[in-house]
C-alpha cells in the first residue's frame, strides 16, 4: 500500500518563528489533507489539498502530486499552534486515508 | 448540527470481553471510517463504508467488525478485547473528500 512520510517528527521552535513541514508519499493521490491534533487529542481539518496552493492566516500549504510531496508552511507560530501535525492521503483507485507519520511541533512562549 | 459523535469517551474493558463503540453522524455523510491511534503514534485505518450497505477493510481490521445498516451509524464490534487493542479510536466522516472526525473514544483492556 502507499507509504506516508512527514518530516521533521519532532520540532521545538520559539514563538514568532517559522516552519515548513513536510509529507512525502509514495504513490499517486486523489487527495491530501493536513491535520491539527491539539495537546487535548481533537484532529482539525487544515487544509484540503490535492494540488496546488492554499493559505488561511498564518497558514499555508502547497502539493505538488506530480513529486509525490506536499508541504504545510506555518509563520509567527504561536502556542497554541503545539500538537501533532499529520498528512492524510487518499491513494488513487481508493476511498481510503492513509495518515502519515505525524509531525509534533512544540511553540516556547 | 452535532457532527461526528463517538460514545463512549472512556471504557475499561477486560480481556476477552466485547464491546461496540458508537459513530453517528448528523450530516447526511456517505463516507465513514474508524481508526485507531496508539499513544504517541499516528492513525491506522481499521475500516471504513462508501455507503450504507457497504464496508471494507482498512490497515489494520484484524480483530474489529463494522456494519453500516444507515448512512449515520458506523458502529464497530470488538468481540474478544486483547490488551494489544489499547488504544484510542477516531470516528470520522467525508463529504467531498473532506473528513471530519469525531472527539475519540479511549480504550484500556486489561
Amino acid at each position: 500500500g502507499i507509504q506516508v512520510e512527514q518530516s521533521p517528527p519532532d520540532l521545538i521552535l520559539q514563538e514568532g518563528a517559522n516552519s515548513t513541514l513536510r509529507c512525502n508519499f509514495s504513490d499517486s493521490v486523489n487527495n491530501l489533507q493536513w491535520f491539527h491534533q491539539n495537546p487535548w487529542g481533537q484532529l482539525i481539518n487544515l487544509f484540503y489539498i490535492p494540488s496546488g496552493t492554499k493559505q488561511n492566516g498564518r497558514l499555508s500549504a502547497t502539493t505538488v502530486a506530480t513529486e509525490r510531496y506536499s508541504l504545510l508552511y506555518i509563520s509567527s507560530s504561536q502556542t497554541t499552534d503545539s500538537g501533532v501535525y499529520f498528512c492524510a492521503v487518499e491513494a488513487s483507485g481508493t476511498y481510503k486515508y492513509i495518515f502519515g507519520t505525524g509531525t509534533r511541533l512544540k511553540v516556547l512562549a | 448540527n452535532a457532527g461526528v459523535t463517538q460514545t463512549p469517551k472512556f471504557r475499561i474493558l477486560k480481556i476477552g470481553q466485547s464491546m461496540t463503540l458508537q459513530c453517528t453522524q448528523d450530516m447526511n455523510h456517505n463516507y465513514m471510517y474508524w481508526y485507531r491511534q496508539d499513544p504517541g503514534m499516528g492513525l491506522k485505518l481499521i475500516y471504513y463504508s462508501v455507503g450504507a450497505g457497504i464496508t471494507d477493510k482498512g490497515e489494520v481490521p484484524n480483530g474489529y467488525n463494522v456494519s453500516r445498516s444507515t448512512t449515520e451509524d458506523f458502529p464497530l464490534r470488538l468481540e474478544l478485547a486483547a490488551p494489544s487493542q489499547t488504544s484510542v479510536y477516531f470516528c470520522a466522516s467525508s463529504h467531498d473528500r473532506v473528513a471530519f472526525f469525531g472527539q475519540g473514544t479511549r480504550l484500556t483492556v486489561v
